[in-house]
């Protein structure tokens, strides 16, 4: 069985400021993991995913998250954000085959920018 | 491309009755499709999985006779919430997937029961 814990509920920060959404889980197997993005009255969109190979993976629109094997953390980051970026965020694991490619999400980090 | 709609975006319904969700892959052929269920300020919660032409996969603690599902075609999967009461209220958002890991997920439907 799988699990993740997003600790931060939401997380307010000033535009053009760095910002951390923090993503832990736990699994008996290796793992995919991802990162999505909800927006308001949206659907879940795909933000980044690591499959295997290098451990920083990067979105289109500047976020981050680095794979911690160790720490069993997916972290994710943007040093500088805008009010665009605004939205739910929810970090999800799946196991690499098997299982029905099942996701396991966290709760969820709301990240609110302000001016 | 990979587009997944879901219909009706919203509903409000009596208790008792049923409402039926449709969700739709509109530019590819989903080999497998998920239902999942939101309640506010928490996650997604995996309700069932189905494939086309097969008997859907329920989750534990989910009724398989009250959230009838019925993936018929490639790009058509239905959720049926049966004598929907208040605690069905819920936002519930379906995915699919053409093979592989990843899903691609529809915009939700906000169902609320009175």
């Amino acid at each position: 069985a799988q699990s993740v814990t997003q600790l931060d509920s939401q997380v307010p920060v000033f535009e053009e400021a760095p910002v951390e959404l923090r993503c832990n889980y736990s699994s008996s197997v290796s793992v995919y993991l991802f990162w999505y993005v909800q927006y308001p009255n949206q659907g879940l969109q795909l933000l980044l995913k690591y499959l295997s190979g290098s451990t920083l993976v990067e979105s289109i629109n500047g976020f981050e998250a680095e794979f911690n094997k160790s720490q069993t953390s997916f972290h994710l980051r943007k040093p500088s954000v805008h009010i665009s970026d605004t939205a739910e965020y929810f970090c999800a694991v799946s196991p690499p085959t098997g299982g029905g490619n099942k996701l396991t999400f966290g709760t969820g980090t709301q990240l609110k920018v302000e001016l | 491309g990979a587009v997944v709609s879901q219909h009706p975006s919203r509903v409000i319904c009596k208790s008792g009755t049923s409402v039926k969700i449709e969700c739709r892959s509109l530019d590819f052929q989903a080999t497998t499709m998920f239902w999942y269920r939101q309640f506010p300020k928490q996650s997604l919660m995996l309700m069932a999985t189905s494939n086309e032409g097969s008997k859907a996969t329920y989750e534990q603690g989910v009724e398989k006779d009250k959230f009838l599902i019925n993936h018929a075609s490639l790009t058509l999967s239905t959720l049926t919430v049966t004598s929907a009461h208040p605690e069905d209220s819920s936002f519930y958002i379906c995915s699919a997937r053409i093979r592989g890991y990843e899903q691609f997920f529809g915009p939700g439907t906000r169902l609320t029961v009175l």
